[in-house]
């Protein structure tokens, strides 16, 4: 059963770089059948797409990030990672990582397994 | 981007009955990418709907999704006591990727 695991501080403060991982258990990131991505939720509020990438590096972000976020991959550990950089009080949410996988068609579906979560507060 | 409208808001019912939430898109979106999450309190989303009309792996067949072009919508025939929780419509062919600001289900 494939798994994925959120990791990282839980506290960041104002202007600094929030960075995870998130680790990919059950199944191998390097597949070319999927896409691994960031999603996050503040307080109370719905959920945001940050963006995803693939075994290769490719890359797809969100336009509101305003380039501020890279996300990155390591095969060799079966992860991959999100820094944000910048960080205000608007970035504190619940960060999930989650799997985007394709249609038979190729084109793309949408995000199936998704991590428990975790939760960044960015305060001084 | 594609703003994605939940309607109602909330809604409070019972176990048993049926209940259907809509959502509107700003633009039109293929049915082929916009899909329905449930979501728990400290849990994360769960697919239930992708492709507007297709089942997610294990999701019951009280769950069902229609719609096309602008206006989609999620039906649950018969609500069991575990369906109370949030649920997010989410589209994926215009970027970037949007989600709806949910609707809760309450129970009454």
């Amino acid at each position: 059963q494939l798994q994925l695991q959120e990791s990282g501080p839980g506290l960041v403060k104002p202007s600094e770089t929030l960075s995870l991982t998130c680790t990919v258990s059950g199944g191998s990131i390097s597949s070319s059948s999927y896409y691994w991505g960031w999603i996050r939720q503040p307080p109370g509020k719905g959920l945001e797409w940050i963006g995803h990438i693939n075994y290769s590096g490719t890359t797809f972000y969100n336009p509101s990030l305003k380039s501020r976020g890279i996300i990155s991959v390591d095969t060799s550990k079966n992860q991959f990672s999100l820094k944000l950089n910048s960080v205000t009080a608007a970035d504190t949410a619940v960060y999930y990582c989650a799997r985007r996988w394709f249609y038979d068609s190729g084109s793309w579906a949408t995000f199936d397994y998704w991590g428990h979560g975790t939760l960044v507060t960015v305060s001084s | 981007e594609t703003v994605l409208t939940q309607s109602p808001g909330t809604l409070s019912l019972s176990p048993g009955e049926r209940v259907t939430l809509s959502c509107r898109a700003s633009q039109s979106v293929s049915s082929s990418y916009f899909a329905w999450y449930q979501q728990k309190p400290g849990q994360a989303p769960r697919l239930l709907i992708y492709g507007a009309s297709s089942r997610a792996t294990g999701i019951p067949d009280r769950f069902s999704g229609s719609g096309s072009g602008a206006d989609f919508t999620l039906t649950i025939s018969r609500l069991e006591p575990e369906d109370f929780a949030v649920y997010y419509c989410q589209q994926y062919d215009n970027s970037p990727i949007t989600f709806g600001q949910g609707t809760r289900l309450e129970i009454k």
